[in-house]
């Protein structure tokens, strides 16, 4: 089955900077790649996804890239805020097959 | 759109208890999931169902975990008996119509066994 690695764990940045997130993928039939996001006491939420027939993928301060070739896609975070502190969770999945795999998360801090 | 509901929010039992969470999609969507949360092992899916049938419940702990979806708009997740290991917050997530890959997620329900 597929096998979704996420990195780093925890990453903490200063308000203003950028931040980026990596996810790694084994299956090459995975082609759907959404990006959760988690905050507190909440509900993981879409914040964006990618499909496999696209490199990238941007929706105002988020951008997500995809590398097929070497099966790895990373969600980009410009101009931090405090409230982009949250738990980020990516996933891969071959469309509307089954299941998700999900990456254990990374936690975000953006100290102000 | 309610979005997906979950009930109850919040449950506090007693070891050995039978516990019976509930789950109602969004309307339309044909695929639901059930996931377990915990700080030791993050996001875990336990069972999904397409058109109300169980595809995949390998996640599912143990025999005293079960999930039943009698129609499209109704599922549930029993644990008989409750264990504090169980301890955890469930996510009902479902998915389908316009937007047939995300998954959209309920609010959970937060679990103690005490």
């Amino acid at each position: 089955g597929e096998n979704v690695e996420q990195h780093p764990s925890t990453l903490s940045v200063q308000e203003g900077d950028s931040a980026v997130i990596k996810c790694t993928y084994s299956d090459s039939a995975s082609n759907y790649f959404p990006w959760y996001k988690q905050e507190l006491g909440k509900r993981p939420q879409l914040i964006i996804d990618i499909r496999s027939n696209v490199g990238e993928k941007k929706d105002q301060r988020i951008a997500v890239t995809l590398n097929k070739t070497a099966k790895h896609f990373s969600l980009h975070i410009t101009e931090t805020q405090p409230e982009d502190s949250a738990v980020y969770f990516c996933a891969a999945s071959f469309t509307n097959a089954g299941k998700s795999t999900f990456g254990d998360g990374t936690t975000l801090t953006v100290k102000p | 759109d309610a979005g997906v509901i979950q009930s109850p929010r919040h449950e506090v039992t007693e070891m050995g208890q039978e516990v019976t969470l509930r789950c109602k999609p969004i309307s339309g969507h044909n695929s639901l999931f059930w996931y377990r949360q915990t700080m030791m092992r993050g996001l875990e899916l336990l069972i999904y169902f397409n058109n109300n049938v169980p595809i995949d419940d390998s996640g599912m702990p143990e025999d005293r975990f079960s999930a039943k979806m009698p129609n499209a708009s109704f599922s549930t997740l029993k644990i008989q008996p409750s264990e504090p290991r169980d301890s955890a917050v469930y996510f009902c997530a479902s998915r389908g119509g316009q937007s047939t890959d995300t998954q959209y997620f309920g609010p959970g329900t937060r679990l103690t066994v005490l």
